[in-house]
């Protein structure tokens, strides 16, 4: 079965630019989260998806904004970028909501804002 | 775990040697932990969760032990070889009404010496 697959892997965008980022997630899995990762914070939950709906959100500004579609692949866009939001964007997916329910995290997009 | 941002500890082992990786958190509600391998340039690597209402969990080569009195999650790998060389994060999750996000720590840098 194939794993989470994230696109692109690599983006080089300029400040003030917007930016859309793509996650398919393992097949048979409903459930989607996006995480943040920078060295000065560590790994951030964004928001987490099931069945189109965003079930939770984390504290990110509405620059932040994502969706589910209905074979579970999920996007997520940043608009008018800063500096800061330079980081590797994951995206997790799990069979349901069940806290046990494990996530697996795909490869991530590496974005890089000049 | 910590969410926040700190310099990254780190753990070096010989190869062959055992390991042992702690983490703290904080959240008395958690009642599933996971750890994740995370290796240059991947995304984070599930390697074994344990439920709350367990102290003890084995798989190969991997051993995770919960201390819920004091907060407390280790994991222990037997025989490091050089390709446990990575970062190694725990997590925690759990809630009353689904998949909450995940918190993770900080992570630990383990690096095996040949």
């Amino acid at each position: 079965k194939a794993g989470v697959t994230q696109t692109p892997r690599y983006l080089i965008k300029t400040r003030g630019q917007q930016v859309t980022l793509s996650c398919s997630p393992i097949s048979g899995h409903r459930s989607v989260s996006w995480y943040q990762q920078t060295p000065g914070q560590g790994l951030q939950f964004l928001f987490e998806y099931f069945s189109e709906t965003q079930r939770n959100k984390g504290n990110f500004p509405g620059r932040f904004s994502g969706r589910q579609f209905s074979n579970s692949r999920s996007e997520m866009n940043v608009s008018t970028l800063e500096l800061g939001d330079s980081a590797l964007y994951l995206c997790a997916s799990s069979l349901g909501r069940l806290s046990t329910d494990t996530q697996y995290f795909g490869p991530g997009t590496r974005l890089t804002v000049l | 775990g910590e969410s926040v941002g700190l310099h990254l500890p780190t753990l070096s082992v010989q190869e062959g040697d055992n390991s042992i990786i702690n983490c703290a958190y904080s959240n008395s509600a958690s009642d599933y932990f996971i750890w994740y391998k995370q290796e240059s340039g991947k995304g984070p690597q599930f390697i074994i969760d344990i439920r709350s209402n367990m102290d003890k969990r084995q798989g190969q080569r991997v051993t995770v032990l919960l201390n819920k009195t004091v907060k407390h999650l280790s994991l222990q790998i037997a025989a490091t070889q050089p390709g446990d060389s990575a970062v190694y994060f725990c997590a925690e999750t759990g809630s009353n009404f689904g998949n909450e996000k995940l918190t993770f720590g900080t992570g630990t840098r383990l690096t095996i010496i040949p």
